[in-house]
């Protein structure tokens, strides 16, 4: 079955960088991805959708210029969290527009 | 009101027990229900769909009542492996920012199973 895959697992950067998560499709073509937040003890909360080849759409509250989505081919979306503080610290999932196709989740803790 | 609204338990059981969960769901419109597993620090895993006319996978049942935007999942002779937290997720072709439409999480109910 499809396969979604990010990278990196986790990470632990400094408060102020900027740090970059990829989402790949591994054996399908994902015109559209979804990006969700999930903070410690609730649910997922759906971020942001990517679109191939054009601007992201962005969840109300969201802010865009802080979460820098780009869709840059039909396998691969990015999400940079630009500036990052400690309150950034968080699990962050992207997916497919299929019910079943999550990725594994990347953890960011921000120092 | 959330828009998918769980009790978060925690729900602890021995092994061998049934036990329920329920989940509503603000959304008269929303066209599609699912179960979601999620172990700690992992992504969810979808469990099973949910229909109006009920629906089984070996010890798991879900049932959904459209009238009462209600939505149960059912897990008889309960394992170890069970222990996680289940998501209730409904599905909304005309939100989000696509026509993908949206899914929409509830806060999760924890299940632990000991010995």
């Amino acid at each position: 079955g499809a396969v979604v895959s990010q990278h990196p697992s986790w990470v632990i950067c400094k408060s102020g960088t900027s740090v970059k998560i990829e989402c790949r499709s591994l054996d399908f073509q994902a015109t559209t991805m979804f990006w969700y937040r999930q903070f410690p003890k609730q649910s997922l909360m759906l971020m942001a959708t990517s679109n191939e080849g054009s601007k992201a759409t962005y969840e109300q509250g969201v802010e865009k210029d802080k979460f820098l989505i780009n869709h840059a081919s039909l396998t691969l979306s990015t999400l940079t969290v630009t500036s990052a503080h400690p309150e950034d610290s968080s699990f962050y999932i992207c997916s497919a527009p299929k019910p079943q196709f999550f990725g594994p989740g990347t953890r960011l803790t921000v120092l | 009101r959330k828009e998918v609204e769980q009790d978060p338990g925690p729900f602890n059981v021995p092994e061998g027990a049934t036990v329920a969960f329920n989940c509503t769901y603000s959304n008269s419109a929303s066209q599609s229900f699912f179960w979601y597993r999620q172990d700690c620090r992992k992504e969810p895993k979808l469990l099973m769909s949910v229909y109006s006319s009920g629906n089984e996978d070996g010890r798991f049942t879900a049932q959904l009542n459209r009238a009462s935007q209600y939505i149960s999942l059912l897990i008889r002779d309960s394992k170890l492996s069970d222990s996680a937290t289940y998501l209730c997720v409904v599905f909304d072709t005309n939100a989000g920012g696509t026509s993908y439409g949206k899914l929409t999480f509830g806060q999760g109910t924890i299940l632990t199973v000991h010995p």
